[in-house]
């Protein structure tokens, strides 16, 4: 099993609509957890850390379950801007800075 | 703002040459990151370096090596290269403790012949 599972998409969504990811994850005693994201041809960038009470920031709602070991990110009010793909990740040991990424969420938002 | 940058962002060389892959980040951060990654497969840890001349194996260092001489300068060498090298590599860099974001280099595109 990976250690961070996504639904590799592609998710084709009309402009103004709402999406939602899942990732899962199998450590258990994974401590941080991330959304990151990548536009085409271009690097990774930090979209958004996941907290446990769960976070927003703007459109972008990111949750954590830890009992069932997945993270959600939720998009409202789709931008053609949104269209990227969305990375999983999780901190595999607290304090250690090794991250492991998932394969990513494509996403296209259709006008 | 932070930045990281990498030698090329396009590179080809031949099977068995030597490659240097070189990445410079401004930020004075402790940690520096390669990964490279292949579609389906997505980021990999290659190897990761906590301060100047420290160095730790990643995920997958089978072929590979890493230097870091100066803080701000993490190299990554292939000593023979070979095709199942192509790849995209990434260089990323992020403070020691606590916020663990990573900033990524653009990335190199290396292809071996």
């Amino acid at each position: 099993r990976k250690e961070v599972e996504q639904d590799p998409g592609p998710f084709n969504v009309p402009e103004g609509a709402t999406v939602a990811f899942n990732c899962t994850y199998s450590n258990s005693a994974s401590q941080s957890f991330f959304w990151y994201r990548q536009d085409c041809r271009k690097e990774p960038k930090l979209l958004m850390s996941v907290y446990s009470s769960g976070n927003e920031d703007g459109r972008f709602t990111a949750q954590l379950n830890r009992a069932s070991q997945y993270i959600s990110l939720l998009i409202r009010d789709s931008k053609l801007s949104d269209s990227a793909t969305y990375l999983c990740v999780v901190n595999r040991i607290f304090g250690n800075e090794k991250l492991t990424f998932g394969t990513g969420t494509r996403l296209t938002i259709i006008p | 703002d932070v930045k990281v940058t990498q030698s090329s962002r396009y590179l080809v060389k031949r099977t068995g040459e030597k490659v240097f892959l070189e990445c410079v980040q401004d930020m004075d951060h402790e940690n520096m990151f390669w990964y490279r990654q292949d579609p389906g497969l997505g980021l990999r840890l290659i190897y990761f370096s906590y301060d100047v001349k420290m160095k730790e194996k990643g995920d997958i260092p089978e072929g590979y090596s890493v230097s870091r001489e100066k803080k701000e300068r993490f190299s990554l060498i292939l000593e023979s290269a070979s095709t199942n090298q192509t790849s995209m590599y990434l260089c990323a860099s992020s403070l020691l403790t606590g916020y663990n974001e990573q900033f990524f280099g653009p990335g190199t595109r290396l292809t071996v012949l």
